[in-house]
C-alpha cells in the first residue's frame, strides 16, 4: 500500500516552460516532504524540502507547494532547462524523532530543447 | 565533504550466491540507511541505523538479509542466497543527527541471472 503517490511515471516539457510534478500522500501525520532529483546510474541527490508548517518554499528554479488538507503537494521549476530531465521522487518523514522517509515511485521528466 | 560512499558499483551473481555490499557514510552522520530501489520504483528502506543500533529494520528480509554497522560508521548489507527478485540497486544513505535530509551513495547495482 503506497503511502506516497506519483501517480504520472512521466513528462516531456518544452524548454523554457513550467515543468509541474505532482505527488499525493495518504497519511495526515507526514509532516516534513523532500524532493530528490535522480540521473541515471547515480544516487538521488536532494532538490527542496518543506515542512507541513508552510505552503511554500523556493529555491531558485524550483518551488514546492504544499496542500495539507489535500495531502498534496507539487514541485514547479520554471524555467525547464534539458538539464532538468531526471526521475523526481517525492519523500515524506513518517515520524518526527527516527528520521524516517518514505519515497514515491518517482516521475520522469523530460525537457525537450 | 566527501559523500556516502558504495562498493562495488555494480554486482552479477547466480542466485543461490551470495553478495556484500559496503558503505561509508558522510563523516559524522550518525544515521544510515540502506535501501533498495527495484527498476521503475521508489527506494524502499531496508534497514535505518542510528549509531551502531538499529532503528528500524521492518522491511528487511531478514531470512537472507543482514546488515551491520560495527562501530557506528561503516556498513556492510549482505544477501545469502540471492533471488532473482534482489535484482535492483542498493543505496545507501546517511543523515546527521536532528537534520531532515538525507544524502544518497551512487547505489550497488545488483543483477542476479
Amino acid at each position: 500500500d503506497q503511502q506516497v503517490k506519483q501517480n504520472s511515471p512521466s513528462l516531456s516539457v518544452q524548454e523554457g516552460r513550467i515543468s509541474i510534478l505532482n505527488c499525493d500522500y495518504t497519511n495526515s501525520m507526514f509532516d516534513y516532504f523532500l524532493w530528490y532529483k535522480k540521473y541515471p546510474a547515480e544516487g538521488p541527490t536532494f532538490l527542496i524540502s518543506i515542512s507541513s508548517i508552510k505552503d511554500k518554499n523556493e529555491d531558485g528554479r524550483f518551488t514546492v507547494f504544499l496542500n495539507k488538507s489535500a495531502k498534496h503537494l507539487s514541485l514547479h521549476i520554471v524555467p525547464s532547462q534539458p538539464g532538468d530531465s531526471a526521475v523526481y521522487f517525492c519523500a515524506a518523514r513518517t515520524d518526527n524523532y527516527g528520521q524516517n522517509f518514505v519515497f514515491g515511485p518517482g516521475t520522469r521528466l523530460s525537457v525537450l530543447p | 565533504e566527501a559523500g556516502v560512499a558504495q562498493s562495488p558499483r555494480y554486482k552479477i551473481i547466480e542466485k543461490r550466491q551470495s553478495v556484500a555490499f559496503w558503505c561509508n557514510p558522510i563523516s559524522g552522520h550518525a544515521t544510515l540507511y540502506w535501501y533498495q530501489q527495484i527498476l521503475g520504483q521508489g527506494p524502499k528502506l531496508l534497514i535505518q541505523f542510528q549509531n551502531n543500533g538499529v532503528v528500524d529494520d521492518s522491511q528487511l528480509p531478514k531470512d537472507r538479509f543482514s546488515a551491520e554497522r560495527l562501530k557506528g560508521v561503516d556498513s556492510t548489507l549482505k544477501i545469502q542466497p540471492a533471488k532473482l527478485e534482489d535484482s535492483a540497486v542498493y543505496l545507501c544513505a546517511s543523515s546527521s543527527t536532528g537534520r531532515n535530509t538525507i544524502y544518497f551513495g551512487e547505489g550497488s547495482w545488483l543483477t542476479v541471472v
